[in-house]
């Protein structure tokens, strides 16, 4: 089945590590997304990539990295400069002259 | 002022009325708009998009469209229990090549009650 998956579902991290987010898509889809959710909130961008090494920052890109060696691949790492990031992260996916964004099941990062 | 704003709720209607959502944007050159789903601890599901004033209908869902008051809205006629989630209104700005790169509300909680 085509899809975006992102792993792990769940991630307990202790403050002050660096932890990466795994996002993987079978779409051939060319962008990739990074979410970011709160309680009650909407989403926010973190980073996105249109195509293959190279991406850009979205509106909230401080305390995080990606990379885009691969096309279906678009892992986020959460470093220690972020200053709250427990969060629900999504990672999507989009194709040109679709519209819309199109999302993975996400994980829940908690640090403590 | 918020780019995209909703009324956070909640919203509770009886199963079978017309539930209204309502979503406002400051970008007047907004292109596109869309309406997400999301039920609690899932990842936001699309359920319609639209890009030019009026109504645009698919099933029981009925976006509406109105660029001069900067303003979009979502119908769900005869309400399900199934219905009860959380919809993000997301706004694509003018200009955006990135076809996933959008701007969120925080989302109205929407609850049907049998």
């Amino acid at each position: 089945d085509g899809g975006i998956t992102q792993s792990p579902k769940y991630l307990f991290r202790k403050e002050g590590q660096n932890v990466t987010l795994s996002c993987e898509q079978n779409l051939n889809h060319d962008a990739m997304y990074w979410y970011r959710q709160d309680p009650g909130q909407g989403l926010r961008l973190i980073y996105y990539s249109q195509i293959v090494n190279d991406f850009q920052k979205g509106d909230i890109a401080e305390g995080y990295s990606v990379s885009r060696e691969k096309k279906e691949s678009f892992p986020l790492t959460v470093t220690s400069a972020q200053k709250n990031p427990t969060a629900f992260y999504l990672c999507a996916s989009s194709i040109p002259n679709r519209e819309g964004a199109f999302f993975g099941q996400g994980t829940r990062l908690t640090v403590v | 002022q918020k780019e995209v704003e909703q009324n956070s709720g909640p919203l509770s209607v009886p199963e079978g009325a017309i539930a209204s959502l309502n979503c406002t944007y400051s970008d007047r050159g907004s292109q596109s708009f869309f309406w997400y789903r999301q039920y609690s601890g899932k990842s936001p599901e699309l359920i319609m998009f639209i890009y030019s004033n009026g109504d645009k209908e698919d099933g029981r869902f009925t976006a509406q469209l109105n660029k001069a008051s900067q303003y979009v809205s979502l119908l769900i006629r005869d309400s399900q229990p199934s219905d009860s989630a959380t919809y993000l209104c997301a706004v694509k700005p003018l200009g955006g090549t990135s076809y996933g790169k959008l701007t969120f509300g925080q989302g109205t909680i929407l609850t049907v009650h049998p």
